[in-house]
This record gives C-alpha cells, sequence and structure tokens, in this order.
C-alpha cells in the first residue's frame, strides 16, 4: 500500500529566508505526486502536482518541489518566504487502478517569524 | 462562487445521534471524494463516487457511515449512533476526468464534535 512521510511536524523560518519541507513516499509503480497547502478554517488548496516529465515542477505562489526517484522524495522549496505563506502543508500521493485517490502525509506545520 | 460547498461548516451533536453532511461539487466534475481529517493529522479516504456510482470505501468507513450521491450531482455523507471518535473535520473534494491525472478541488469542510 502507498504510504507518504513528512519527517517535519513544525518548521519555524523567519521572513524572507528560504523554506523547504520534506517528503518520501512509497508506491510500487509510477507516482502522482501532489503538495497542498491549508490555511486555517480554508480548504486544501493545491500548489503543484508532479506526474511525468521534468523532475523539477513549478507551483503558485513562488513554490517548487523536485522529485527524486532513487530517494523517493518529493520536498517542497521556495526561495523566500512571506508572512502569508504561514499555514500546514501537505505532500500526497495519488494511487488507485482508478480515480485518482490521493493519500495523504501527516502535514508540516510553518510558522513565520517577523 | 462555483467552488465545492459543504453544509453545514460546523455541527456539535450528542453522542448516539444522527448526522448528515452534504457536500455540492463543482458542476461539471464527475468525481466526489470523502476525506475525514483528525487534529494534527493529514486527511484519510474514505470513500470515492464516479458520476452516482460508489466506486471504493475505505475500511475506515464502518457500517455506521453511508454516503451517496444519487444524481450524480450532491452528495451526503450521513453518521449514525455518532461516537466521540467521529469527531472530525470532513472533507469533499471534486475532480473532472476518468484517469488520475485530474485536480482534486477541496471544499472547506464540516468540522463535527461529538459530545
Amino acid at each position: 500500500a502507498q504510504s507518504v512521510t513528512q519527517p517535519d511536524i513544525h518548521i519555524t523560518v523567519s521572513e524572507g529566508a528560504s523554506l523547504e519541507l520534506r517528503c518520501n513516499y512509497s508506491y510500487g509503480a509510477t507516482p502522482y505526486l501532489f503538495w497542498y497547502v491549508q490555511s486555517p478554517g480554508q480548504g486544501l488548496q493545491l500548489l503543484l502536482k508532479y506526474f511525468s516529465g521534468d523532475t523539477l515542477v513549478q507551483g503558485i505562489k513562488g513554490f517548487e518541489a523536485e522529485f527524486k526517484r532513487s530517494q523517493s522524495s518529493f520536498n517542497l522549496r521556495k526561495p523566500s518566504v512571506h508572512w502569508s505563506d504561514a499555514a500546514e502543508y501537505f505532500c500526497a500521493v495519488g494511487a488507485g487502478a482508478a480515480g485518482n485517490k490521493l493519500t495523504f502525509g501527516g502535514g508540516t506545520r510553518v510558522l513565520v517569524k517577523p | 462562487d462555483t467552488g465545492v460547498s459543504q453544509n453545514p461548516r460546523h455541527k456539535i451533536t450528542k453522542r448516539g445521534q444522527n448526522v448528515t453532511f452534504r457536500c455540492d461539487p463543482i458542476s461539471e466534475h464527475n468525481r466526489l471524494y470523502w476525506y475525514r481529517q483528525t487534529l494534527g493529522q493529514g486527511p484519510e479516504f474514505l470513500t470515492y463516487f464516479q458520476n452516482e456510482a460508489q466506486l471504493e470505501k475505505s475500511r475506515l468507513l464502518s457500517d455506521r457511515f453511508s454516503a451517496e450521491r444519487p444524481k450524480g450531482s450532491f452528495s451526503t455523507l450521513e453518521i449514525q449512533r455518532t461516537e466521540q471518535g467521529d469527531s472530525a473535520m470532513y472533507l469533499c473534494a471534486s475532480s473532472l476526468g476518468t484517469g488520475r491525472t485530474g485536480e482534486l478541488f477541496f471544499g472547506e469542510g464540516s468540522r463535527l464534535t461529538v459530545l
């Protein structure tokens, strides 16, 4: 069965500093990988996704992620964090013979210091 | 607003009562998903529909839970004889397509508190 691990439960970063969130997945076939962001009281918003092709994918809000098959990782990065990036971030892998059922990691909460 | 809509946003109930949540997906989306999210955890898959057909159910979905999508449009998730462990955020998502690449669009969720 597929699984996703986000090793960092909380990360605190200063505004303007770079951010990297780790994600490791386990899936037997070619994974479809996603990063979602959830602000307090809000639904999940898709930041970016990887299906195939270029292993460095660009997303919204200045985020990017790199797929590394050899490390089973899909880490999320942002060069310069803004206070509005404070939120919870979820990595997910798409699986299932039909449909795009997602399996999510436990999430990483990002706090931004002024 | 043409996003995914969920009602009610908050529900407080006493243990043993039945509750029902409604999800209105984006109108042209043929797939609809229900997830459950407990505090400090990522969302967990419960079930999904393609049009009106319920194609997969998680083992998390006990026999007290039932979901329907009668006309392939809105969906309801009913929990019978609620227990305190049912307290969670129930998220609905919808997507378009028949493959694995359709983006899931999530609603803001329905938060259930069982006293």
